[in-house]
């Protein structure tokens, strides 16, 4: 069974430009989020979605990223216009479970996108 | 506010010995903690997931134990291996939310 794939693996970009991640969940997980790393700093959740609705959106540091997830299946995360202090590198989880990462759930995770903003 | 945090946060240890990585959180209530590896450029792969009805969980050499009341989870690795070298991470769920709360990893080399 393939496991969480996120593409690209790795984007160069000038700031003010536009950027896609894309996160293909493991089949059949309803539940997918995305998180981030900056520099030095922990891991930090954005948001997540269940099936195509987001959830929570607690997470998304102001209205430049916006997050999509077509049919349930995957999902995109764009940052319009990129800034500095975007990059990181960019997780993407997913999990079977309805209330996963809450109630009892495992989550499993990507390699990551990292973004570098120049 | 939770919050996690993770001790030490690098280690050296030679090949063989047992160690004990910690992670504390500042708010008891929670729904699990689990414990992640990340190697290099690599994404995270889960290793212990614990419920928080539960004091601990083991898989092969690795022991993580749960003392929700102190605020407290230890993964304890037996005879490490050089392979074992990697990031290791915590994480917790917060009553309430659907959401981890990482601590910034305890980056473990085992030497040869």
């Amino acid at each position: 069974e393939a496991g969480v794939t996120q593409f690209p693996s790795h984007s160069v970009i000038e700031k003010g430009q536009t950027v896609t991640l894309r996160c293909d969940p493991i089949s059949g997980h309803d539940n997918l989020y995305w998180y981030r790393r900056v520099m030095g700093k922990e891991i930090k959740f954005l948001l997540h979605f269940v099936k195509e609705s987001k959830q929570d959106e607690s997470g998304m540091p102001n209205n430049r990223f916006l997050a999509e997830r077509t049919g349930g299946t995957y999902s995109t995360l764009k940052v319009q216009p990129a800034e500095l202090e975007d990059s990181g590198v960019y997780f993407c989880a997913s999990s079977p479970v309805p209330l996963a990462g809450g109630r009892g759930g495992e989550l499993f995770f990507g390699e990551g996108s990292r973004l570098t903003v120049l | 506010k939770q919050e996690v945090t993770q001790i030490p946060a690098a280690l050296s240890v030679p090949e063989g010995e047992n160690l004990v990585l910690n992670c504390s959180f500042t708010d008891s209530a929670i729904y699990n903690l689990q414990w992640f590896r990340q190697d290099p450029g690599k994404g995270l792969t889960s290793l212990l997931l614990i419920q928080s009805s539960q004091r601990e969980q083991t898989s092969g050499r690795l022991n993580a134990s749960l003392d929700k009341s102190s605020g407290r989870s230890t993964l304890y690795i037996a005879a490490s291996q050089p392979g074992d070298s990697a990031t290791y991470l915590c994480a917790v769920t917060p009553s309430g939310t659907y959401k981890y709360i990482f601590g910034t990893g305890t980056r473990l080399k085992v030497l040869a």
